[in-house]
C-alpha cells in the first residue's frame, strides 16, 4: 500500500519545547516538501528535499529546521524559536521536481499552547 | 510569497450545478495545478496543466489556461455533494522545483 504517512495526526506541546513531526513515504520518490497551513490559508513552504542529504530553505523556514538522511523520510523539528507554531503540518513528495504532481500525507495539527 | 489567487474566496452551489473557479497568477510559470482539500485532510491532485496547453479535461473537471492573462479556471460538471472541499490551484515557476499555492476556495454543494 503505497503513500505518504504523517504521524501523529494531533500533537500538543507546551510553549519553549522542540517538536518533531514525522513524514515517511514508500512510493520511491526523490523530492520532498513540508508546508504549513493556517486557518482559510493555502499552504506555505517551509523546507524542501530534492535529493538525499540536501535540502532548501522554502518561503517561512525561520524556527523549523529538517534533515533528509534516507529517501524514504524528512522528519521536521519545530524549535521554540518558531513564535507561533500552532498551525497544520503538510508533507508531501513527487518525482524529481514539482512539474510532476504532489502526493501529501494527511497532516499533523500542532498545537502550542 | 504566493502566486495564485483564487475567485471566489466561496461558493455554496445546488447538486447538479456546475462550480467554477479562478486563479490568477503573476509570473511566468511551467505548469499549473489544481489540488482538493477535504476538511482537515491533505490535499488530492486534480490536474495539472502546462504553459502550452490551453484546455485538459479529466473526467468532470475541464481546467483552462490563458498565459497572456496569467489566468486558469477549474470547472467542475453536475456537482455532487462528495465535491465539497477547498480547491487550490498552485503554480511552478520558470525555474522549477518548488509549487506556489493560492489561498484556495471553499466550494459547498448542497443535496
Amino acid at each position: 500500500d503505497g503513500g505518504i504517512t504523517q504521524s501523529p495526526k494531533y500533537l500538543f506541546r507546551k510553549e519553549g519545547q522542540n517538536v518533531t513531526l514525522s513524514c515517511e513515504q514508500n512510493l520511491n520518490h526523490d523530492a520532498m516538501y513540508w508546508y504549513r497551513q493556517d486557518p482559510g490559508q493555502g499552504l506555505r513552504l517551509i523546507y524542501y528535499s530534492q535529493i538525499v542529504n540536501d535540502f532548501q530553505k522554502g518561503d517561512i523556514a525561520e524556527g523549523y529546521s529538517v534533515s533528509r538522511e534516507k529517501k524514504e523520510s524528512f522528519p521536521l523539528t519545530v524549535t521554540s524559536a518558531q513564535k507561533n507554531p500552532t498551525a497544520f503540518y503538510l508533507c508531501a513528495s513527487s518525482n524529481e521536481r514539482s512539474s510532476y504532481e504532489q502526493y501529501f500525507g494527511p497532516g499533523t495539527r500542532l498545537t502550542v499552547t | 510569497s504566493q502566486q495564485g489567487e483564487e475567485d471566489p474566496q466561496a461558493l455554496s452551489i445546488q447538486e447538479g450545478e456546475n462550480a467554477t473557479m479562478n486563479c490568477s497568477y503573476k509570473t511566468s510559470i511551467n505548469n499549473l495545478q489544481w489540488y482538493r482539500q477535504n476538511s482537515g485532510r491533505g490535499l488530492v491532485h486534480l490536474i495539472l496543466i502546462r504553459s502550452n496547453e490551453r484546455e485538459k479535461h479529466s473526467g468532470r473537471l475541464r481546467v483552462t489556461l490563458d498565459t497572456s492573462k496569467k489566468s486558469s479556471s477549474l470547472l467542475i460538471t453536475a456537482s455532487r455533494a462528495a465535491d465539497t472541499a477547498s480547491y487550490f490551484c498552485a503554480t511552478e515557476g520558470e525555474y522549477g522545483n518548488k509549487l506556489v499555492f493560492g489561498a484556495g476556495t471553499i466550494l459547498r454543494v448542497k443535496s
